[in-house]
């Protein structure tokens, strides 16, 4: 099976810089996804990871070390409109399996 | 706007009923999921199909059944509703279904049990 640990709720203020920890346990690693997901809206793609190092993409950063089950969301120039739920959700290699965290509401103060 | 259309936006019923929800993925993706997202619970995967054919299955309650037609769109059935039951039901597609594979989720369906 598969555990995934985010924290439950971030502040920040807008024009900073947030990152949010995901750490997780699985029998078998395929991949790890970010979603930002606004509230009663669908989630929405950020960024995948499959290999360790860091992968950007404009003011999102996405980061994984497989050896230690840990991946991080660099969020930078936060806005307003970043004040969303971020889940990081893991793929399971022998199933294709996609097991979704259960989010992190930050909050993006003036 | 994703691409994956479900349908109906909203659903209100009552216990001990039965419900389909409906799922069109992106035009080209072969593959489709559905996941369950309750207040106290985050995204719950539910079951994945493949080109009509099952893939992957989660936490899928026995009372609920899915299918993916010959046009790929899939059809999510709930059926002797609970309380328990009411939450978003999302569906989302992806081209093949494989690693790395990113999944383009629906609007989503809000049902409610009374």
């Amino acid at each position: 099976g598969q555990n995934i640990d985010q924290p439950t709720e971030m502040t920040a203020t807008e024009g900073a810089i947030v990152q949010i920890n995901c750490t997780y346990q699985t029998s078998g690693f395929n991949g790890l996804f970010w979603y930002q997901q606004h509230a009663g809206e669908a989630p929405t793609f950020l960024s995948y990871n499959v290999l360790d190092g860091l992968e950007e993409k404009g003011r999102f950063s996405s980061f994984l070390s497989r050896s230690k089950g840990y991946s991080y969301l660099l969020l930078k120039e936060l806005q307003m409109k970043d004040s969303a739920s971020y889940l990081c959700a893991v793929r399971d290699g022998g199933y294709q399996k996609v097991t979704f965290g259960t989010g992190t509401k930050l909050q993006v103060i003036p | 706007d994703s691409g994956v259309t479900q349908t109906p936006k909203h659903l209100i019923t009552a216990t001990g009923q039965r419900v389909t929800l409906r799922c069109s993925p992106r035009s080209g993706d072969l593959s489709v999921y559905w996941y369950q997202q309750s207040l106290d619970q985050g995204l719950q995967f539910l079951i994945q199909y493949y080109n009509g054919e099952e893939r992957a299955k989660g936490n899928i309650l026995e009372r609920f059944s899915a299918q993916q037609f010959p046009d790929l769109h899939s059809e999510l059935n709930l059926s002797s509703l609970e309380l328990g039951d009411s939450a978003l039901y999302f569906c989302a597609s992806s081209a093949i279904g494989t690693s790395g594979d990113t999944q383009y989720f629906g609007p989503g369906t809000r049902l409610t049990v009374l």
